[in-house]
């Protein structure tokens, strides 16, 4: 399947430092999606990557793709507490197919 | 309402028993989402509702678990015979148009189930 794994499970940074997580998917696709999760109920659209874009940035967030190593990485810059929440990527093989999550990474900012 | 609503927010049931969990989409959204979470774990995907087109079950777990979206809007979720494992947040999303693949989803806050 096209399932995509994020690394690491689980994150503890400092408030101000940067956080990095990655996804791994099996498949090509059509495009990779970020969502967050807070007290593990609704998820919330952050970035969207389409698979002829190699970056993206929206706020503190920046998105990089790279569909030959079949990869994506999410780095929040000067992370707060806020930010904590479990973070999902997502994908999709087509405009047509649903899109499938991985487990997330849990991400702890502490203050 | 202005987003995805989900009713009950949490249901308690016995084991054997059947549940019905709701959907309201975004008004005008034609594709629709059904994920289960159980505790601590990802996402897996359930049905997906795709305007008129035969919807994608290839996610329901087994013949217990079934879906209908009337009218091209509200949808139910019903599981037959409930088990223990069972037990999850059952979330739903919807997306403005057919390919749904292409867009962000809007997720609906979710119905915590407890099959006791």
């Amino acid at each position: 399947s096209q399932q995509g794994e994020e690394d690491p499970q689980a994150l503890s940074i400092q408030e101000g430092e940067n956080a990095t997580m990655n996804c791994s998917y099996k498949t090509s696709i059509n495009n990779l999606q970020w969502y967050r999760q807070n007290s593990g109920r609704g998820l919330v659209h952050l970035i969207l990557i389409r698979s002829n874009e190699r970056e993206k940035h929206s706020g503190r967030l920046r998105v990089t793709l790279d569909t030959s190593k079949k990869s994506s990485s999410l780095l929040i810059t000067a992370s707060r507490a806020a930010d904590t929440a479990s973070y999902f990527c997502a994908t999709a093989l087509s405009g047509n197919t649903p899109l499938v999550f991985g487990k997330g990474t849990r991400l702890s900012v502490i203050a | 309402g202005a987003g995805v609503s989900q009713s009950p927010s949490n249901k308690v049931t016995e084991k054997g028993k059947d549940v019905e969990l709701r959907c309201d989409p975004i008004s005008g959204h034609t594709a629709l989402y059904w994920y289960r979470q159980s505790l601590g774990q990802g996402l897996e995907f359930l049905i997906y509702f795709q305007g008129n087109s035969a919807p994608d079950k290839s996610g329901l777990p087994s013949d217990r678990f079934s879906a209908e979206r009337t009218g091209g809007s509200v949808s139910t979720l019903t599981i037959q015979r409930t088990q223990q494992e069972d037990s999850a947040v059952y979330l739903c999303a919807s997306s403005p148009t057919r390919t749904g693949g292409n867009e962000k989803l809007f997720f609906g806050s979710g119905t915590q189930l407890s099959v006791l």
